[in-house]
């Protein structure tokens, strides 16, 4: 099976950075991803991992380690419209096969104050 | 800019009945998703779509569900016998690629209430 942990909040100031970790346990893998999900409304995709290392994509970035079953989400020079759920999911092994699903994490509620 | 749309945006119904969720993918996507999040809770894959053929799907699709490419706009996802416990949000997702690092792009979703 698959677990997915991820800290239920997180509280930054605007213009500070913040890291949100994620750690996980699957079952295989094949890829981590990072979404922001505002209240009431539909994810939005930032980032896919697959290899170990770090990518950045403007003031977000994301990092992976399969060996520790580990990544991290930075979001720099934060802003208020940054407060937000960020979701951590995983593709691994589907229980009944051999097909990759994703697995999502519960979320990080981020509040960012002025 | 393009976007994923999907009607209705509420649907209310009895339990047992069967429902029909619709979406639109952007229109030069090949790879078709469905979603649900039930409130408060998690988001969960539940299917994707390929050349008119499930890829993958998640131990949530059983039989009660089914998804169809009815023409070249549509992607539906098909509940046959609704229970209290579909009761969620569910979202349609389309990517344009089956790179895992090509973005997927949501719909707004369809807020499902069985009563």
């Amino acid at each position: 099976g698959q677990n997915i942990d991820q800290p239920t909040e997180m509280t930054a100031t605007e213009g500070a950075i913040v890291q949100i970790n994620c750690t996980y346990q699957t079952s295989g893998f094949n890829g981590l991803f990072w979404y922001q999900q505002h209240a009431g409304e539909a994810p939005t995709f930032l980032s896919y991992n697959v290899l170990d290392g770090l990518e950045e994509k403007g003031r977000f970035s994301s990092f992976l380690s399969r060996s520790k079953g580990y990544s991290y989400l930075l979001l720099k020079e934060l802003q208020m419209k940054d407060s937000a759920s960020y979701l951590c999911a995983v593709r691994g092994h589907h229980a009944s096969g051999g097909s990759y699903i994703p697995t999502f994490g519960r979320g990080t509620s981020l509040i960012v104050h002025p | 800019e393009p976007e994923v749309t999907q009607t209705p945006s509420h649907q209310v119904t009895q339990m047992g009945q069967e429902v029909i969720l619709r979406c639109v993918p952007i229109s030069n996507h090949l790879y078709f998703y469905w979603y649900r999040q039930i409130l408060g809770q998690k988001v969960e894959f539940l299917v994707s779509f390929y050349n008119n053929e499930i890829s993958e799907k998640s131990e949530i699709f059983d039989d009660q569900f089914s998804v169809e490419r009815p023409d070249g706009s549509n992607f539906t996802l098909k509940i046959r016998s609704t229970k209290l416990e579909d009761s969620a949000m569910y979202f349609c997702a389309s990517s344009r690629s089956s790179g895992l690092a090509d973005t997927q792009y949501f719909g707004p979703g369809t807020r499902l209430t069985v009563l």
